[in-house]
């Protein structure tokens, strides 16, 4: 199974910041790299897909990068409801597996 | 609009069996692969089964393979997962969640339905 590891696992931030999380998979998974944001007691949200393609209706602000084994999402200026926790899941092979997600705090 | 709504959460004692469902609705269902994710009070998300359009075929964390089964029936729009032998770390709340391939990503996700194994 590829492993998922996310840096860091959480992250205090201010509106209006610009943030990265981290992504790296146990081998390559060419560009087979989602994200996600999921805020308390609701479903995950899909956001990147590809690597870098933004899901319809998510905010520029929102962006991905990376290929291979090394990936990133960055927000460009924080926003109040942006405040969640973030997983990055790898779909080059089953099982699907994530990352352990990255929380991310009003500072 | 498209949803996908879970059902069959509850409290079982451990060594039980459960079967939760997930309804379909808003889309062409029997186009899509469907998952089921967990994820356990406090905890990160975890993959837990797949099953093909049609299907005909299937996979499992190792965690739950040999106690859950995962079907779906077309007709129905719905998906089940059976899930036996539940031990306490099977506690969790359960999503469904979509893939169409050829794209590789769970787009739709239901709401959750919540997984309780305790005597």
């Amino acid at each position: 199974d590829i492993q998922m590891t996310q840096s860091p696992s959480s992250l205090s931030a201010s509106v209006g910041d610009r943030v990265t999380i981290t992504c790296r998979a146990s081998q390559s998974i060419s560009n087979y790299l989602n994200w996600y944001q999921q805020k308390p007691g609701k479903a995950p949200k899909l956001l990147i897909y590809a690597a870098s393609s933004l899901q319809s209706g998510v905010p520029s602000r929102f962006s991905g990068s990376g290929s291979g084994t090394d990936f990133t999402l960055t927000i460009s200026s924080l926003q109040p409801e942006d405040f969640a926790t973030y997983y990055c899941q790898q779909s080059y092979s089953t099982p699907r597996t994530f990352g352990q997600g990255t929380k991310l705090e009003i500072k | 609009e498209v949803q996908l709504v879970e059902s069959g959460g509850g409290l079982v004692q451990p060594g039980g069996s459960l079967r939760l469902s997930c309804a379909a609705s808003g889309f062409t269902f029997s186009s899509y692969w469907i998952h089921w994710v967990r994820q356990a009070p406090g905890k990160g998300l975890v993959w837990v089964s797949r099953i093909n359009s049609d299907g005909s075929a299937t996979n499992y964390a190792d965690s739950v393979k040999g106690r859950f089964t995962i079907s779906r029936d077309n007709a129905k729009n719905t998906l089940y997962l059976q899930m036996n032998s539940l031990r306490a770390e099977d506690t969790a709340v359960y999503y469904c969640a979509s893939e169409r391939p050829p794209q590789r990503y769970f787009d739709y996700w239901g709401q959750g339905t919540l997984v309780t194994v305790s005597s």
